[in-house]
This record gives C-alpha cells, structure tokens and sequence, in this order.
C-alpha cells in the first residue's frame, strides 16, 4: 500500500528565513511526485512534478528535489503571500490513475 | 477559460436526505475525479471517470455514485447522506488517465447534521 508522511505539521517562519519541508513516500515503483499549493477555502493548485531521483525543479522562491525515499520543498527568503497549505502526493506505476496524498504541511509566514 | 467548477459552494443537509454534486471542467480533458478531504487525513480518492463512459471506484466509494454526463461533466450523488460524510470534496481532471497532473476545483463543503 502507497503511503505518504509530510512533516512538519505545521510551520511557522519569519519573512525571509529559509526552511524545507519534506514528504516521505513509500510506492512499489515511483511514476510521479507532485507538490500542491492549497489555500484556504480553496482548492490546491499544482506546482511541481518529479519523476526520478536527483530530478530538481523552481519556481520562484520554491525548489523541490526528489530521492529514492523522500522529496523536499526548500522555500528561499519566504514573504507572507506564501503562507498556505502544502501537500505532497505520489503516483504509484502500478495505479495509472490514482494519487496518494500526504496530509500536508501548513506553512505561515510571519512579516 | 474557468478551469474546474463546481456548484455548490456549501451545502447543508439533514441525516437521510440526498443530494447531487455538480463539476464541470472546460479544458478538454478525457479524466475526471472525486475526492473528499478530512482534516489530517489527505484527500482521498471517491470515484474517477478514465474516459466519457467509464466510471471506477477510488479508495473510499461506499454511499456515493456517480455519473460522467458527458465529456465535461462528472457528478457525485449522495444518496442517503450520513454525518460521515460530512467533507469537502473536491473535483479534479486531467487530460488523459495516466497524466500525472489533476486540475482541481474550488471544492464543496458538505455539511450533514
């Protein structure tokens, strides 16, 4: 069975200082791992997705890597627009069509 | 170009009663999907719909059906509503059924008292 464990929780910064955020994955054979923004009330919005280990991609202050066990979202100099929920899920090569969800990490950014 | 949307934005309902979830997506994509998310526990796959005419069950069908209308529209229904199944759900499509990327909608939030 795909798991899925995002930690932290919950996480609080101050405007400008870096941190990770990380999801850790358990699939059979890894097809794809995406990371979701998730505001309020809303629903997520895709940001990113990683095929194989040692793939990176950007955009703006958001970097995800990707391993064989584990990816991570480094946010660089964070301002408070990117407060938001951030979820994690992977793509298992034996399920074509179904995602497998983290619970998310809840990141606030303080001014 | 609206994307994924769904009516209603909230809704109340009483033990028993029933009700149908609309989604509409106008990007031309041949999947669609349904998900329920509950505080700590990750969305969570209902029912997905590969292509016009085929619809499957996710993780957690029990007490939902569906029906993919056409190739823009694929609705829950809640037949019998329990306070279980109070969520918000969320739709979600793709262009095809191995596409890794799902365009969610804004999502319902479904009360059942």
């Amino acid at each position: 069975e795909d798991q899925v464990t995002q930690s932290p929780e919950a996480l609080r910064l101050q405007e400008g200082e870096s941190s990770s955020l990380n999801c850790s994955y358990t699939v059979s054979g890894l097809r794809g791992l995406f990371w979701y923004r998730q505001d309020p009330g809303k629903g997520p919005e895709f940001l990113f997705t990683l095929y194989s280990a040692g793939e990176e991609k950007e955009k703006e202050r958001l970097k995800a890597t990707l391993t064989k066990k584990e990816s991570f979202l480094h946010i660089t100099a964070p301002k408070p627009e990117d407060s938001a929920t951030y979820l994690c899920a992977v793509q298992d090569t034996g399920s074509a069509r179904q995602l497998t969800f983290g619970s998310g990490t809840q990141l606030t950014v303080l001014p | 170009n609206a994307g994924v949307t769904q009516t209603p934005k909230f809704q109340v309902l009483k033990t028993g009663q029933s009700m149908t979830l609309q989604c509409a997506q106008d990007m031309n994509h041949n999947s669609m999907y349904w998900y329920r998310q509950d505080p700590g526990m990750g969305l969570r796959l209902i029912y997905y719909s590969a292509s016009e005419g085929t619809t499957d069950k996710g993780e957690v069908p029990n007490g939902y059906n569906v029906s993919r209308l056409n190739k823009r529209e694929f609705s829950l229904r809640l037949e019998s509503a329990a306070p279980s199944q109070t969520s918000v759900y969320f739709c979600a499509s793709s262009e095809v059924p191995s596409s890794q990327t799902q365009y969610f909608g804004p999502g319902t939030r479904l009360l059942v008292l």
